[in-house]
């Protein structure tokens, strides 16, 4: 079936240190990727997806790209802030209606 | 920000007793979902609902029903709660299928326990 991969942390970073969450996926057919960032005491919000391979999705410094050929749809960020401290999901679409989503990866960014 | 409110935010019960967790939207959007939240399950789908008394299964539905009788609402029944339903759960909504990258829209969660 249809799963997701990813670190689950937490990750403990400095201010302006570079950020990698890995995420690997296992599905069938050609399914749409995704990064849900959650904030303390929040619901997910969409941070960046794609939705074919070598596709690169990004928004506020993150940046993603759908790589089929490793099924893997690694995060990162340049220069994290500690504002970026949050929980990170990776999750995918393979059918209709139903997101299938990792089991978040904890960020701390400390000043 | 999507208009998206859980009532309630916080809620203790017993075991035994039953709950009804309410969802209210004022995008119109015609897609409705639950979701649990746990320690290292990430988001599971309860329940979804693709329009007015149209409603599916998810992955973890048993022990769970659901009712929408209007656009806005999207009702979540534990019908006796048990010690394992404590969790956060979440609403979201979206105006079209999933399917083709189209987003989904969080509610701000409602953490219940179950004693």
């Amino acid at each position: 079936g249809n799963s997701v991969t990813q670190m689950e942390g937490p990750v403990t970073l400095s201010e302006e240190a570079f950020l990698t969450i890995n995420c690997t996926y296992t599905a069938t057919g050609y399914p749409s990727l995704f990064w849900y960032v959650q904030y303390p005491g929040e619901g997910l919000q969409l941070l960046l997806k794609a939705t074919k391979a070598d596709d690169k999705g990004s928004n506020k410094g993150f940046e993603a790209t759908y790589r089929k050929e490793t099924t893997s749809f690694h995060l990162e960020k340049g220069s994290v802030q500690v504002s970026d401290s949050a929980v990170y999901f990776c999750a995918l679409v393979a059918s209709y209606d139903k997101v299938i989503f990792g089991p978040g990866t904890s960020l701390s960014v400390i000043p | 920000d999507a208009g998206i409110t859980q009532s309630p935010r916080h809620k203790v019960t017993e075991t035994g007793t039953p709950v009804t967790l309410r969802c209210h939207q004022t995008e119109n959007h015609r897609y409705m979902y639950w979701y649990r939240q746990d320690p290292g399950h990430g988001l599971r789908l309860i329940h979804y609902s693709y329009g007015v008394k149209d409603t599916d299964k998810g992955e973890v539905s048993d022990g769970y029903s659901v009712s929408r009788s209007k656009t806005e609402d999207f009702l979540l029944t534990l019908e006796s709660a048990t010690s394992s339903q404590t969790s956060v759960y979440f609403c979201a909504i979206s105006d079209q299928r999933l399917a083709g990258a189209n987003e989904q829209f969080f509610g701000p969660g409602t953490r219940l326990t179950v004693l």
